[in-house]
């Protein structure tokens, strides 16, 4: 069993869409990370959290301690917004665990 | 101030053969940590170096392994390359836990 699971695997979404996903994990950490990859790789940091909620233009994201589960949302999807979504813990001892990933596709 | 720098961006090698991929670290920080990306799958962690010193490992093999600078850079070596370890090799660096910023990782490939 995974110690981080992503739900969905695979999104399909119309632009302008509110657009939700979810990440559980099992293990105790010290922080989530949710993170965005382009095709080609590059990976790209968009929240740490510890606690409670965090905003950043169109992108929210919350997390539960006691339920140990986090939510990524995108309000007013774009088709710039496609790509792959990566969940990752990170436990005290600084080590990371990684979902596998949401592919978010946002149509025209 | 430049982040996380990996090279070669790509590479493609043959079986059996080594390879080095390198990482500088964004400045300012001195913990180095790699991971393998195969395609479809979440990155997986393969050790993390702190002090010139491997400090955590992942589940991979010894033909895994690496090297930091005392510059706080560090090098991924992989030998007798196989066909699975065609991947997408990424570098995060860190001062304290909760500052990892990631590399644009290197692009492997085995033929």
């Amino acid at each position: 069993k995974n110690e981080v699971e992503q739900s969905p695997q695979n999104l399909t979404a119309q632009e302008g869409e509110f657009i939700t996903i979810n990440c559980s994990y099992s293990v105790g950490i010290s922080a989530l990370h949710w993170l965005q990859q382009h095709p080609g790789g590059g990976i790209v940091s968009l929240f740490m959290l510890s606690s409670g909620k965090k905003k950043h233009g169109r992108l929210i994201a919350t997390i539960n301690i006691q339920e140990k589960h986090s939510s990524l949302h995108i309000t007013a999807s774009h088709p710039r917004d496609s790509a792959v979504y990566i969940c990752a813990v990170e436990n005290t001892g600084n080590q990371f665990y990684f979902g596998t990933g949401t592919s978010l596709t946002v149509i025209p | 101030d430049a982040g996380v720098t990996q090279s070669p961006t790509h590479l493609i090698k043959t079986r059996g053969q080594q390879v080095t991929l390198r990482c500088s670290p964004k400045s300012g920080h001195d913990t180095v940590s790699w991971y393998q990306q195969a395609l479809g799958q979440g990155p997986q962690f393969i050790f993390q170096y702190y002090e010139e010193e491997e400090r955590q490992r992942g589940n991979f093999p010894d033909r895994f392994s690496g090297h930091q600078f005392p510059n706080y850079s560090s090098e991924l070596n992989v030998n007798a390359l196989l066909l699975g370890d065609s991947a997408l090799y990424l570098c995060a660096s860190s001062l304290v836990p909760g500052t990892d910023t990631f590399g644009s990782g290197t692009r492997l490939t085995v033929v």
